[in-house]
């Protein structure tokens, strides 16, 4: 069946400097492609999202890009500060399906 | 104003307990979801109903029966309950599809699960 696979499944890194997770699908026909960021105690909220028709796209210090080839798709987020620290999702999703496939998320650490 | 409400936050309940989950959304979305989140934080598609009409169904216990009254709620029932029931559960929506994909989907805060 279908699956996301993200990596890596723990990141700290030292505020002020950048973290990238990614993700690798296996649907060829996914489209669609969110990231989610998840605090605690608190539902996942949808914090930028690219379709199969775009390489890059980028809201302030955070930016995705996408390898339809590879299949593989990737958040950068810059300039890191400690709010930042969550949990973070990738998803993927086709056309017609509803269907969104969670990647296994990425618990993010900030050290101030 | 909460686009995507769910209650109860928390829920505390016996083996073998009858008990329901109810959630609405205001944003006038066509299509709504159950997700669940294990321990591991792993989000898994339980349910989703379009207009009224469930379309996903995935490989669930018939423990488990959603019920969509209209398509601003979408509650979950759950007989029977078991030890490995406890979880938080996420209910969502979204606008349905577009050419180039799904369109994006709101969660709701979660329901806290615990099955003692």
């Amino acid at each position: 069946g279908e699956n996301v696979e993200q990596h890596p499944s723990t990141l700290s890194v030292q505020e002020g400097d950048s973290a990238v997770i990614k993700c690798t699908y296996s649907d060829s026909a996914s489209n669609y492609f969110p990231w989610y960021k998840q605090e605690l105690g608190k539902g996942p909220q949808l914090i930028i999202d690219i379709r199969s028709n775009v390489g890059e796209k980028k809201d302030q210090r955070i930016a995705v890009t996408l390898n339809k080839t590879a299949k593989h798709f990737s958040l950068h987020i810059t300039e890191t500060q400690p709010e930042d620290s969550a949990v973070y999702f990738c998803a993927a999703s086709t056309s017609g399906t509803y269907k969104y496939i969670f990647g296994t998320g990425t618990r993010l650490k900030v050290l101030a | 104003d909460t686009a995507v409400s769910q209650t109860p936050k928390y829920l505390v309940t016996q083996m073998g307990n009858d008990k329901s989950i109810k959630c609405e959304q205001n944003l006038g979305h066509d299509t709504m979801y159950w997700y669940k989140q294990d321990s591991k934080k792993f989000l898994k598609i339980m349910f989703s109903y379009n207009n009224k009409e469930l379309i996903i169904n995935e490989t669930v216990p018939n423990r488990f029966s959603p019920k969509s009254p209209d398509k601003a709620h979408l509650n979950l029932h759950i007989n029977s309950l078991e030890l490995g029931d406890s979880a938080v559960y996420f209910c969502a929506s979204s606008l349905g599809t577009s050419p180039f994909g799904a369109n994006v989907l709101t969660f709701g805060a979660g329901s806290r699960l615990t099955v003692l």
